[in-house]
């Protein structure tokens, strides 16, 4: 059971360039969420999807999109990237039914 | 605003008992969730208290009063593998997870 998977682990970008970071889950969860997560600070919500086709805006969504054409994946597209991006993105998935989260291992972004 | 709270640092010593404490104001409350994360790693789930009380789960406890916008987390038995920071997260009206800053946990011998 693979749980929560993204990719890449690492990455270091030029401002201006574009990628996507991939997450997949393999627990038919509806719930899947991205997160921000800068030194010394909480994790911040970026973009969440409640099913298949919908997705929605979180607290920092500014400079990012994303979609949710399949219950299994949930990429992270970033169009313009800019040094205030660098950051550990971690992926979640929940079920609404435990409400407890299962995270991806994480990519650590760094914009230069 | 929705805001939580916890303290930056803790050091404890192995063997000993360390509680972490978590205030939080948000907008309803649909829950308080502890996790455990390792550093560079990615955060897991430890506990979920909903109702006031104590939930014990093996040397680890986590608990609510709902009333004073207030959660612990109690440590038994420390060990060095337990060195990790400790992230307290309320489930607002939205059943939104709303995250503190995380407790960072320095276990001394």
């Amino acid at each position: 059971n693979a749980g929560v998977t993204q990719t890449p682990k690492f990455r270091i970008l030029k401002i201006g360039q574009s990628m996507t970071l991939q997450c997949a889950q393999d627990m038919n969860h509806n719930y899947m969420y991205w997160y921000r997560q800068d030194p010394g600070m909480g994790l911040k919500l970026i973009y969440y999807s409640v099913g298949a086709g919908i997705t929605d805006k979180g607290e920092v969504p500014n400079g990012y999109n994303v979609s949710r054409s399949t219950t299994e994946d949930f990429p992270l597209r970033l169009e313009l990237a800019a040094p205030s991006q660098t950051s550990v993105y971690f992926c979640a998935s929940s079920d609404r039914d435990n409400y407890g989260y299962t995270f991806g291992s994480g990519t650590r972004l760094t914009v230069v | 605003g929705q805001n939580i709270d916890q303290p930056t640092e803790m050091t404890a010593t192995e063997g000993a008992i360390v509680q972490i404490n978590c205030t939080y104001q948000t907008s309803g409350f649909n829950g308080l969730f502890w996790y455990q994360q390792h550093a560079g790693e990615a955060p897991t789930f430890l506990s979920y208290n909903v109702l006031d009380g104590l939930e014990e789960k093996g040397r680890f406890s986590s608990f609510l009063s709902r009333s004073k916008g207030y959660s612990y987390l109690l440590l038994k038995e420390l060990q060095m593998k337990d060195s990790a920071s400790y992230l307290c997260a309320v489930m607002d009206s939205n059943y939104q997870l709303i995250w503190g800053a995380g407790t960072k946990l320095i276990i001394k011998p």
